[in-house]
């Protein structure tokens, strides 16, 4: 899997948008971009996944650049249970399947 | 639906000891995945199954570590011999096909004394 870059912490404060960064300039065209949380003490839980199109669902945004080589998470009001690590990774769409390759990801931090 | 279930949520065991962990996918599906994460660090992928099958076990150490998933029951992560360095949380994954979003248990929480 390609790899990516991911700021170490950001921080928050509650009610306000969050835009968590991730580097992946070695992408590959058939790459997906998948991020997944993880919460304190529990195991990760999957957020969202996009190719190239910008993609929405109940818990983010994900907005992917032109050229895919970064792309950026979006929690549009934080809150205290959104405090986690977030994992940006990359998954290879054509290799039948993929496990996950977790990194460092950032360790969000949200304030009251 | 349930999620998916890992027991036990916490495991103590003696150096030497042979340690038992659980998987329970969610309903439906029948890819199962091993991860550990110790102390201080990432997670790292053991070991990918389906029924009866191993597909990818590129990730499990070579020795003491094994892994299973019968046709009716839980998957299973086996360490025999136990040691101090093999403490840490083991989460097990689930999903309904290949390449699909994966879904976590709460993990299991192995102290080797």
């Amino acid at each position: 899997d390609a790899k990516t870059t991911q700021p170490n912490s950001m921080e928050s404060n509650e009610e306000e948008p969050v835009h968590l960064p991730c580097n992946h300039s070695t992408i590959s065209g058939t790459d997906y971009i998948h991020w997944y949380r993880q919460l304190p003490s529990q195991g990760p839980e999957y957020v969202i996944h996009g190719l190239t199109s910008n993609v929405n669902n109940r818990m983010a945004s994900l907005a992917i650049a032109e050229d895919r080589k970064s792309s950026t998470l979006i929690l549009h009001r934080a809150t205290l249970r959104d405090a986690a690590v977030y994992y940006c990774i990359l998954r290879d769409g054509n290799s039948g399947y993929s496990t996950l390759t977790f990194g460092k990801g950032t360790m969000l931090l949200v304030s009251p | 639906n349930a999620g998916v279930m890992q027991n036990p949520r916490h495991l103590v065991r003696r150096r030497g000891q042979e340690a038992r962990l659980r998987c329970s996918p969610m309903k439906g599906h029948s890819h199962v995945y091993w991860y550990r994460q110790l102390p201080e660090e990432g997670l790292k992928f053991m070991v990918y199954l389906q029924k009866e099958n191993i597909i990818d076990e590129s990730g499990m150490p070579k020795e003491r570590f094994s892994a299973e998933f019968p046709k009716e029951g839980p998957s299973i992560l086996r360490i025999q011999q136990v040691v101090r360095g093999d403490s840490a949380a083991y989460f097990c994954a689930s999903s309904p096909g290949r390449s699909y979003e994966q879904y976590f248990g709460p993990g299991t929480r192995l102290t080797v004394t």
